[in-house]
């Protein structure tokens, strides 16, 4: 079955800088990678997603690549604010099937002021 | 248009009571996947449904089980509670299998 990997577990920047998270996954039949952030007592909530017709999706401040040949996926956001902080999840799945979402172990981001 | 909401927020129960977890669907979304989340891990997937019918399942036993009704809403219960149950369970609706999930704030059940 699909496994995912997710680096850093941690991960601290001062603000203004700009943050990377990076995930590689196992099934090469997975076609869908979300990433979620989630705040303290909260669900995880979406931020950004790429489906793998695509190499590149911006949204602001926040943006993802993927390269599906070395099965890697990366969340790249950029101007960090205080606000940015919160533990990030990278997951993928097939969407041909039921889309059962494989998590990352997640990444706890913290922007110092 | 109304996000998923969950009940109870807070659930504490004893090893091997039985309990049951409550969702309802975004407005518009016909499908729920239901995840387990323990603490300091990434959500596992426990089973999703999709116009009542189960529609995949992960590696979690039959004592896990669940129920989808006709306004989309959905159940998950969990019997013979041990220990290991206690996380935040999350549940998340979509639009057909196949589209973008959106959580809810999840339900935090603690097994003394």
């Amino acid at each position: 079955g699909e496994n995912v990997e997710q680096h850093p577990s941690t991960l601290s920047v001062q603000e203004g800088d700009s943050a990377v998270i990076k995930c590689t996954y196992s099934d090469s039949a997975s076609n869908y990678f979300p990433w979620y952030k989630q705040e303290l007592g909260k669900g995880p909530q979406l931020i950004i997603d790429i489906r793998s017709n695509v190499g590149e999706k911006k949204d602001q401040r926040i943006a993802v690549t993927l390269n599906k040949t070395a099965k890697h996926f990366s969340l790249h956001i950029t101007e960090t604010q205080p606000e940015d902080s919160a533990v990030y999840f990278c997951a993928a799945t097939n969407i041909q099937g039921a889309q059962k979402l494989v998590f990352g172990q997640g990444t706890r981001l913290t922007i110092n002021p | 248009e109304t996000g998923v909401t969950q009940s109870p927020t807070h659930l504490i129960k004893t090893r091997g009571q039985q309990v049951t977890l409550r969702c309802s669907s975004q407005s518009g979304h016909n499908t729920v996947s239901w995840y387990q989340q323990a603490l300091g891990q990434g959500p596992q997937f426990i089973f999703q449904y999709y116009r009542e019918e189960e529609n995949g399942r992960g590696n979690f036993p039959p004592r896990f089980s669940g129920l989808q009704f006709p306004n989309y809403s959905s159940e998950l219960n969990v019997n013979a509670l041990e220990l290991d149950d206690s996380a935040l369970y999350l549940c998340a609706s979509s639009l057909g299998g196949r589209e973008t999930q959106y959580f809810g704030p999840g339900t935090r059940l603690l097994v003394l």
